[in-house]
C-alpha cells in the first residue's frame, strides 16, 4: 500500500510566480490535511479537506493560497504570486476518517522562492 | 502563541540508554495526544498515540506517559539506538475539529 505521495519534492519560483503543490492520498483515505514547516519551527496547519470539499481552512492565509481536493485526482495547493515568505516544507496527510484517526504524512514538497 | 511547547530544542544520548523527550501544552481541552518522528528531508511518521482517558501507552521500545493535571507529556525510548536520531513532535488533535496543533521539536541525537 502506497504512502501519501507529493510532487514534487522541490519547487523553485521567483517572486510573482504561481506554485502548485500535489497530494495523493493514502489509497482508501478520503481525508486531506496540509501543513507547512516554516524553518526551525513546528508544523502549521493550513486546510483540511474531503472530496470536494474545504471542512476547516482555518490556518490558511487570507490571500493568495487555496486548495482543492476534486472528486478525482490528487489534492492541489495552489499558492499564486509568491513571495519569499512562502519559502517552506509543505506537508499533506491524509487519514481513513476523522478525528483520532492517525494522519500520515508524505514527504513533503519544499518551496523556494527567490 | 504556542499551544504545545517542547522546550528543549535538542537532547543528546549514549545508546543503550533511555531518552526522555518533553511535551507541555497549555489548551486543557487537548484530549488525543501524538508523537510523530520525522528525518531530514522526510515527513513525519507517526510513533504512538494517548487519550486522554489514558495516562500511559506503550509500543515496544516507546512510551507515552501523560499527566493530565500538569498538561504534560513525555516519550521515553528505551532502550535508545543510534537510529532513533531525528526530530522529535509532539502533537494534539484541536478539540472538535481535525487539525493538529504541533510543538517545535527536538532534535534527538543517540550516540554510540
Amino acid at each position: 500500500n502506497a504512502g501519501v505521495m507529493q510532487n514534487p519534492r522541490h519547487l523553485v519560483r521567483r517572486r510573482g510566480q504561481e506554485a502548485r503543490l500535489r497530494c495523493s492520498p493514502m489509497k482508501g483515505h478520503s481525508h486531506v490535511y496540509w501543513y507547512r514547516q516554516l524553518p526551525e519551527e513546528g508544523l502549521k496547519f493550513m486546510v483540511y479537506l474531503q472530496k470536494e470539499n474545504i471542512i476547516d481552512e482555518s490556518g490558511m492565509p487570507k490571500e493568495r493560497f487555496s486548495a482543492e481536493f476534486p472528486k478525482e485526482g490528487p489534492s492541489i495547493l495552489r499558492i499564486q504570486q509568491v513571495v519569499r515568505g512562502d519559502s517552506a516544507a509543505y506537508f499533506c496527510a491524509s487519514s481513513e476518517g476523522r478525528q483520532t484517526d492517525t494522519q500520515y504524512f508524505g514527504p513533503g514538497t519544499r518551496l523556494t522562492v527567490l | 502563541d504556542q499551544q504545545v511547547k517542547q522546550n528543549s530544542p535538542s537532547l543528546s544520548v549514549q545508546e543503550g540508554r533511555i531518552s526522555i523527550l518533553n511535551c507541555d501544552y497549555t489548551n486543557s481541552m487537548f484530549d488525543y495526544f501524538l508523537w510523530y518522528k520525522k528525518y531530514p528531508a522526510e515527513g513525519p511518521t507517526f510513533l504512538i498515540s494517548i487519550s486522554s482517558i489514558k495516562d500511559k501507552n506503550e509500543d515496544g521500545r516507546f512510551t507515552v506517559f501523560l499527566n493530565k493535571s500538569a498538561k504534560h507529556l513525555s516519550l521515553h525510548i528505551v532502550p535508545s539506538q543510534p537510529g532513533d536520531s531525528a526530530v522529535y513532535f509532539c502533537a494534539a488533535l484541536f478539540p472538535n475539529t481535525d487539525k493538529l496543533i504541533f510543538g517545535t521539536g527536538t532534535r534527538l541525537q543517540v550516540f554510540p
